[in-house]
Formats: C-alpha cells, sequence, structure tokens
C-alpha cells in the first residue's frame, strides 16, 4: 500500500479548471513532486520543489507542493491532459514512496 | 539534458534472476542519484531502490533481500539484479534520476522502461 493517497480517478470538462490531491504524513516534511503518465510511455515530471515546472511542461499546470496534501491544478485542462497522475515523495527513512496514481479524464 | 536508455531480458522463468542495465548520456554522473522504480500491469508505481555513484545503496524494504544494485561509473552504466523472480515481480520497470534537493527531491527523468514477464 502507498504511503501516498490519491483519489483513483477524477474528471473535468475540457477547458475546465482540475484539482488533483496527494496526502500522507511525509509530506509535512519533504515536498511533493508529480509525475504524468500518458497510455503506454514512461511517467514525466510535471511538477517540483516548491511549485517548479520543468521546461516544456504548460503553464496552465500548477501546484501546491509542500504540506498536507499537496496538490496538482490544471487551469484550462486540454485533452492532451488525460493520463494518469502520480505524487511521490520520501518516507521518514528517506526511502521513495508514490501515491496510488489519479486517473483523469477529460470530458 | 541527461537522458536513459535502458536494457535487459524482458522474459524469465520463476526462479531465475532478472537483470537490467540503464545508460546515462549527458550531465554530471556524480550530481544524482540512480533509481529504479516498476509497475505492474495496471497498477501504480513502487520504488525499488537507489543507489549513489559511489555506490552507496538503499532499497525498498519489502524487496531488499532479493535486489543488488550495482554502479559503473566509468562507462556511466547503473545495473539492478533481483533474484529468485516469481509471477508477482512481473512488470514494467522503469531506471530513472533522482535529483537530491534536500527535502524537495524528485525524479527528473525516466528511462523507456523495460517489460519484464515471469512466466513457467
Amino acid at each position: 500500500s502507498s504511503e501516498l493517497t490519491q483519489d483513483p480517478a477524477v474528471s473535468v470538462a475540457l477547458g475546465q479548471t482540475v484539482r488533483i490531491t496527494c496526502q500522507g504524513d511525509s509530506l509535512r516534511s519533504h515536498y511533493a513532486s508529480w509525475y504524468q503518465q500518458k497510455q503506454g510511455q514512461a511517467p514525466i515530471l510535471v511538477m517540483y520543489g516548491k511549485n517548479n515546472r520543468p521546461s516544456g511542461i504548460p503553464d496552465r499546470f500548477s501546484g501546491s507542493t509542500s504540506g498536507d496534501p499537496a496538490s496538482l491544478t490544471i487551469t484550462g485542462a486540454q485533452a492532451e491532459d488525460e493520463a494518469d497522475y502520480f505524487c511521490g515523495s520520501r518516507d521518514s527513512s528517506d526511502k521513495r514512496v508514490f501515491g496510488g496514481g489519479t486517473k483523469l479524464t477529460v470530458l | 539534458q541527461v537522458q536513459l536508455q535502458q536494457w535487459g531480458a524482458g522474459l524469465l522463468k520463476p526462479s531465475e534472476t532478472l537483470s537490467l542495465t540503464c545508460a546515462v548520456y549527458g550531465g554530471s554522473f556524480s550530481d544524482y542519484y540512480w533509481n529504479w522504480i516498476r509497475q505492474s500491469p495496471g497498477k501504480g508505481l513502487e520504488w525499488i531502490g537507489e543507489i549513489t555513484h559511489s555506490g552507496s545503496t538503499s532499497y525498498n524494504p519489502s524487496l531488499t533481500s532479493r535486489v543488488i544494485m550495482s554502479v559503473d561509473t566509468l562507462k556511466k552504466q547503473f545495473s539492478l539484479k533481483l533474484t529468485s523472480v516469481t509471477a508477482a515481480d512481473t512488470a514494467i520497470y522503469y531506471c530513472a534520476i533522482w535529483v537530491p534537493a534536500a527535502k524537495k527531491g524528485y525524479f527528473l527523468e525516466w528511462g523507456q522502461g523495460t517489460l519484464a514477464i515471469v512466466s513457467s
């Protein structure tokens, strides 16, 4: 079982805003990071550190990466944002942990 | 920009050893930690373990008795061995770069993934 908890599925209408959350005690000590995984592909980093986006990630992605819960917000969701989203962090033993993932459907 | 390319055997029989290798292109090998993560079919991500450029390791407690990681700094490669595999080890295995940034660490890049199937 994951030490980070995510809602299994969330849906959003095209162009609307959606917030994906991640809960866990470790988030009180460590920042969350967020990963997008499209069908059949490896995950990619979409949010890290203090609400930082890697280059190439659209600015419609924002986040609150510190505190419990952490969250990833997509403002004006697009069809190409449909994917699984995983949060990641570290536990009290400095092991890496992931949430169970949230399947985002764009309607 | 750092990139990863991984390879290894994809079909194993129960009790065999899974062996995977990941090559690092670009970037400084000593700036990052080198990780393995797996994903069972239709499931979430499971962290397997990590090795630094100096060979220090940290493993998932649930797998530590069967995991061996190694690093070759000259070739800029790191490897995973998982012994005594069973069907429960069937998964896509990813290598990934961990950026050790105090409380803000994150996985910067991921390999393309290798599907390992354990079947008799």
